[in-house]
């Protein structure tokens, strides 16, 4: 069965960091892009970042590009997105997900907000 | 960027009825880049469609997707209890993958 489990949420200020983690099983991790696709409360889906099997591509969505970095380390079968320089509307519940072009399978979402 | 604008925002029907749902891009999606996704509140998305109109594992075949272009439509053929929710669609022919705002279907 394949499961992703999502963690690392939590409040943060302005400006502050955070590093969200995604365990990945019942399934060969190194043989599929990455994303992590986010939603902000009461609000749609917005894809945030994708990463190639081996981590040597990567895209980003505009509004995080250069804030934030998505890696791997497929003998761990983790996903992670480090988030720098988080504002309010960074405020979201964050959703890893299995698939750079649609998403078959998702991670449960971890709550990330950014408030003083 | 491609922009989806899904249409109706809510659609109130009964169980048993058919549910029609629209999807309308900025621009061709090439190659019927698309899939459909339904969320229920409190829940992860659950894939429903990929490449305009094939369902992905386990989905029942009241569950149809079509279109090509810049038109696409999610139809539910007979509403069952469990398919009140949100869909949403989502392009990914081109960077940055891009979703629609979402159709709630609800209960009449």
């Amino acid at each position: 069965e394949v499961q992703l489990v999502d963690s690392g949420g939590g409040l943060v200020q302005p400006g502050g960091s955070l590093r969200l983690s995604c365990a990945a099983s019942g399934f060969t991790f190194s043989s599929y892009w990455m994303s992590w696709v986010r939603q902000a409360p009461g609000k749609g889906l917005e894809w945030v970042a994708n990463i190639k099997q081996d981590g040597s591509e990567t895209s980003y969505v505009d509004s995080v590009r250069g804030r934030f970095t998505i890696s791997r380390d497929n003998a761990k079968n983790s996903l992670y997105l480090q988030m720098n320089s988080l504002r309010a509307e960074d405020t979201a519940v964050y959703y890893c997900a299995r698939g750079g072009y649609w998403f078959e399978y998702w991670g449960q979402g971890t709550l990330v907000t950014v408030s003083s | 960027e491609i922009v989806l604008t899904q249409s109706p925002g809510t659609l109130s029907l009964s169980p048993g009825e058919r549910a029609t749902l629209s999807c309308r891009a900025s621009q061709s999606v090439s190659s019927r880049y698309l899939a459909w996704y339904q969320q229920k509140p409190g829940q992860a998305p659950r894939f429903l469609i990929y490449g305009a109109s094939t369902r992905a594992t386990d989905i029942p075949d009241r569950f149809s997707g079509s279109g090509s272009g810049t038109d696409f439509t999610l139809t539910i053929s007979r509403l069952e209890p469990e398919d009140f929710a949100v869909y949403y669609c989502q392009q990914y022919g081109s960077s940055p993958r891009t979703f629609g705002q979402g159709t709630k279907v609800e209960i009449k």
